[in-house]
């Protein structure tokens, strides 16, 4: 099972971009790096999934190296609604991925 | 997108008392689906894999007589907690997935308290 370190926590301000990086050194070669958010007391709420190179939504960009020892998810113009924690896992299966402690974000006015 | 839904959405029992959570998805057929557990300002911790028709999957250090699951249906699971005492008091989550690499989605999550 891969494991992932993310920043604790993180501090924004409203309209800045946001780049929270994870690095996953042991990451398999059958793995994806899938992003999650989670608001107090709800679900994860699935952001975006990448293999390698560069994905885009309409939410957020996932930047990972050709190494893929570590992956960075970008959101553009943060609001005060995006203030939550964020999840990167790294496996082939849910069973196989585990939940770390997350990033959580802090947007301020 | 995808919907997933639990209930109830919070439930409080006595100690010694067994309650039971349903976790459905509504516009997909899910042929597994996976049960975390969430202690306040911690991550989630997956509890169990279960595949439609068959016996669930325990993590490591989950007990499985203690917390029962049933996926009977391709729709539907429930997560039973069986004598449940008060350290059992969580949050609940399920997520489900249509084939195997799929992604999986999430239900809301059901805040269980035992007093």
């Amino acid at each position: 099972l891969a494991k992932t370190t993310q920043p604790i926590s993180m501090d924004s301000y409203e309209g800045q971009e946001v780049n929270i990086t994870c690095s996953h050194n042991n990451i398999a070669t059958n793995d994806y790096i899938t992003w999650y958010q989670q608001f107090p007391s709800q679900g994860p709420r699935f952001i975006i999934q990448g293999y390698k190179t560069k994905v885009t939504n309409e939410v957020a960009s996932l930047f990972i190296p050709a190494d893929r020892k570590s992956s960075t998810l970008s959101l553009p113009r943060v609001s005060l609604s995006d203030t939550a924690v964020y999840y990167c896992l790294v496996g082939d299966e849910p069973s196989d991925m585990r939940f770390g402690a997350g990033t959580r974000l802090t947007v301020k006015p | 997108g995808a919907v997933v839904s639990q209930h109830p959405s919070r439930v409080i029992c006595k100690s010694g008392t067994s309650v039971k959570i349903e976790c459905r998805s509504l516009d997909f057929q899910a042929t597994t689906m996976f049960w975390y557990r969430q202690f306040p300002k911690k991550s989630l911790m997956l509890m169990a894999t279960s595949n439609e028709g068959s016996k669930a999957t325990y993590e490591q250090g989950v007990e499985k007589d203690k917390f029962l699951i049933n996926h009977a249906s391709l729709t539907l699971s429930t997560l039973t907690v069986t004598s449940a005492h008060p350290e059992d008091s969580s949050f609940y989550i399920c997520s489900a997935r249509r084939t195997q690499h799929d992604e999986q989605y999430f239900g809301p999550g059901t805040r269980l308290t035992v007093t």
